[in-house]
């Protein structure tokens, strides 16, 4: 079976601080993660993914996430955070052994980032 | 380029009535796939179109379906609308059902009263 866990309804930084929002996921075959970003009323945006390859992922605004086999984890981080990246986290599991697109989701983690 | 476009953008509807939500994939985009996403949880898989069939289905009883056109729209029907059916109704499209590359739409709001 596939799930995400995201242990953290709501993380709060500082502007300038770095930032991390966690998610760990159980899945049975090869782990596909990523990342997407909700604003208020809007749909997801993809920031980032991790198919194989190098552990440390980049992807878009500055965010990056570090896929983590021995502990299950794919967390979220960004050096130095913008009031702007204030909004709705969620991570996703995809299983790698099938061939369609079937995401599992994290109940998400809302993210405030104070000036 | 459009992206993924979804209408309406929200809808409300009683109890026992039946609705239909659309979605036009981004270009070149051949894949839909629908989520739902109550408030406060993160968006559950409903099912995914391709080649105008359904390929796969999640845990959603029969009152839901869905239709995909030649022009590889689609559309999500769900009947006897039930109060919890309320949710952020999301579409998903991408290049082949295989493409990890997908993009969703901005979502559809549908309140059952």
């Amino acid at each position: 079976a596939q799930s995400v866990a995201q242990p953290e309804d709501q993380v709060n930084v500082a502007e300038g601080n770095p930032l991390t929002v966690k998610c760990t996921y159980s899945v049975s075959g090869n782990p596909y993660l990523f990342w997407y970003v909700q604003y208020p009323n809007r749909g997801l945006q993809f920031l980032l993914k991790y198919i194989t390859g190098d552990n440390l992922v980049k992807g878009s605004y500055g965010f990056e996430a570090e896929f983590n086999k021995s502990q299950t984890s794919f967390h979220l981080k960004k050096p130095s955070a913008l009031v702007s990246d204030s909004a709705l986290y969620f991570c996703a599991v995809r299983d790698g052994s099938y061939n369609f697109n079937k995401f599992y989701f994290g109940s998400g983690t809302k993210l405030n980032v104070k000036p | 380029d459009a992206g993924v476009t979804q209408s309406p953008t929200h809808l409300i509807k009683t109890r026992g009535q039946q609705v239909t939500l659309r979605c036009s994939p981004k270009s070149g985009h051949d894949t839909v796939s629908w989520y739902q996403q109550a408030l406060g949880q993160g968006p559950q898989f409903i099912f995914q179109y391709y080649e105008e069939e359904e390929r796969q289905r999640g845990n959603f009883p029969d009152r839901f379906s869905g239709h995909q056109f030649p022009n590889y729209s689609s559309e999500l029907n769900v009947n006897a609308l039930l109060l919890g059916d309320s949710a952020l109704y999301l579409c998903a499209s991408s290049s082949g059902p295989r493409n990890t590359e997908a993009f969703f739409g901005q979502g559809t709001r549908l309140t059952v009263v």
